[in-house]
């Protein structure tokens, strides 16, 4: 099994640009989410989803989207990007509510 | 502010000393999991309790749950250089659509040889 994977790894956006992390696994799990994580700092919830076509809000969703059309994929989107969200971002799954098994994260700069 | 808090935020102990982190919660959870990141990589799962359970233990590993003060516990016996990360508790949180998962702001641990 690949678990949960992420690209790109790296992404440099200007203030503006729109663009999609992707996120995929391949376990099975029914539950997905999205976390970034600033400098020093612990992570936060964007958007989860506990299966598929079903999506909900985190602490911080503004200025992202997400859909889960498949068990496997989650995507987030960046709407239009800004300084702020430059972070490095997290995809998370797990089968239950047990721990959950995370990707290698991208890190998104914002100029 | 997120639901986990954490203390300290940093801890700096010689190997073979044991380390203790703190992690306190404002709301009912399901379950509280620890997470440890080494540096610039994923999060790893490291135990998890259940929210009718007082302690944990996993190998060097020992957790402690007080609901009532709603506050956990890690505590790392005997700690290697190799145990030098970051440790988040995660709580779990059930809600009308299931359930999130919730991260605090995390300890940072260094073990000197």
């Amino acid at each position: 099994n690949a678990g949960v994977t992420q690209t790109p790894k790296f992404q440099v956006l200007k203030t503006g640009q729109s663009m999609t992390l992707q996120c995929a696994q391949d376990m099975n799990h029914e539950y997905m989410s999205w976390y970034r994580q600033d400098p020093g700092m612990g992570l936060r919830l964007i958007h989860y989803s506990v299966g598929a076509g079903i999506t909900d809000q985190g602490e911080v969703p503004n200025g992202y989207n997400v859909s889960r059309s498949t068990t496997e994929d989650f995507p987030l989107r960046l709407l239009s990007a800004a300084p702020s969200q430059t972070s490095v971002y997290f995809c998370a799954s797990s089968f239950d509510r047990s721990g959950q098994f995370f990707g290698p994260g991208t890190r998104l700069t914002v100029l | 502010s997120q639901q986990g808090e954490e203390d300290p935020q940093a801890l700096s102990i010689q190997e073979g000393e044991n380390a203790t982190m703190n992690c306190s919660y404002k709301t009912s959870i399901n379950n509280l999991q620890w997470y440890r990141q080494n540096s610039g990589r994923g999060l790893v799962h490291l135990i998890l309790i259940r929210s009718n359970e007082r302690e944990k233990h996993s190998g060097r590993l020992r957790v402690t749950l007080d609901t009532s003060k709603k506050s956990s516990s890690l505590l790392i016996t005997a700690s290697r250089a190799a145990d030098t990360a970051s440790y988040f508790c995660a709580t779990v949180i059930l809600n009308t659509g299931g359930f999130k998962t919730i991260f605090g702001a995390g300890t940072r641990l260094f073990v000197k040889a």
